[in-house]
């Protein structure tokens, strides 16, 4: 069992350039969340996909886009890399269930902006 | 604004006691979710419990329990026994699930409590 699967594990990127983080899962859930987690401030939710095709943004969306062509997969998108998005990225999925229901994430990336 | 808080920024508890972590919410919406998620040193982020905001019952699941007060916005994560793989941060999350569909469902976090379990 896959579960969520979160590429790369780490990266260090320069300021200014880009990256792609791609986050794909295999249990053909409908919702799917990009977090940022900065010590002590929790996880905080930067954009996110209620099914294929379609969007949201979270409590901090600048800088970042999304894009989600397949169910399966959610890339996060940084276009010009800035020292402040340093942070450890988590993917996360879930079906929507009002009895029971249950984020799973990714094990997540560290990222570096030097 | 802030819509989930826990106010303990860390905790202490003595190995076999119970403890009780706090988080209050906000939200004007009739359905919401309530979730509690552990992280432990390694990082990766483990489901605790679920409790629906009709769900008249606290849940729990083996040592966890979630004290769900909904007029005081309070679901307290309470651990009996504790032991010290409980030691790790501790997140409470809600989903907010907007009448007015103008917006969509979303799930948003605590800023954490540290547990620290004394032999």
């Amino acid at each position: 069992n896959a579960g969520v699967t979160q590429t790369p594990k780490f990266r260090v990127l320069k300021t200014g350039q880009s990256m792609t983080l791609l986050c794909a899962q295999d249990m053909n859930h409908e919702y799917m969340y990009w977090y940022r987690q900065d010590p002590g401030m929790g996880l905080r939710l930067i954009h996110y996909s209620v099914g294929e095709g379609t969007t949201a943004k979270g409590e901090v969306p600048d800088g970042y886009n999304v894009s989600r062509l397949k169910k399966q997969n959610f890339l996060l998108g940084l276009e010009s890399a800035a020292p402040s998005q340093t942070s450890v990225y988590f993917c996360a999925s879930s079906r929507r269930d009002n009895l029971n229901e249950k984020l799973f994430f990714g094990s997540g990336t560290q990222l570096s902006v030097l | 604004a802030q819509k989930i808080t826990q106010t303990q920024p860390g905790m202490f508890v003595q190995e076999k006691e119970a403890v009780t972590l706090d988080c209050t919410y906000d939200t004007s919406d009739q359905s919401y979710g309530l979730f509690w998620y552990k992280q432990p040193s390694s990082g990766e982020m483990i489901f605790l419990i679920y409790q629906g905001s009709y769900d008249e019952q606290n849940a729990t699941e083996g040592r966890y329990s979630l004290n769900f007060q909904k007029a005081r916005k309070s679901a307290n994560l309470v651990i009996s026994a504790s032991q010290l793989g409980d030691s790790a941060m501790y997140f409470c999350a809600m989903r907010e699930s907007p009448l007015m569909k103008t917006s969509y469902d979303k799930v948003i976090f605590g800023p954490g409590t540290s547990l620290s379990v004394i032999p």
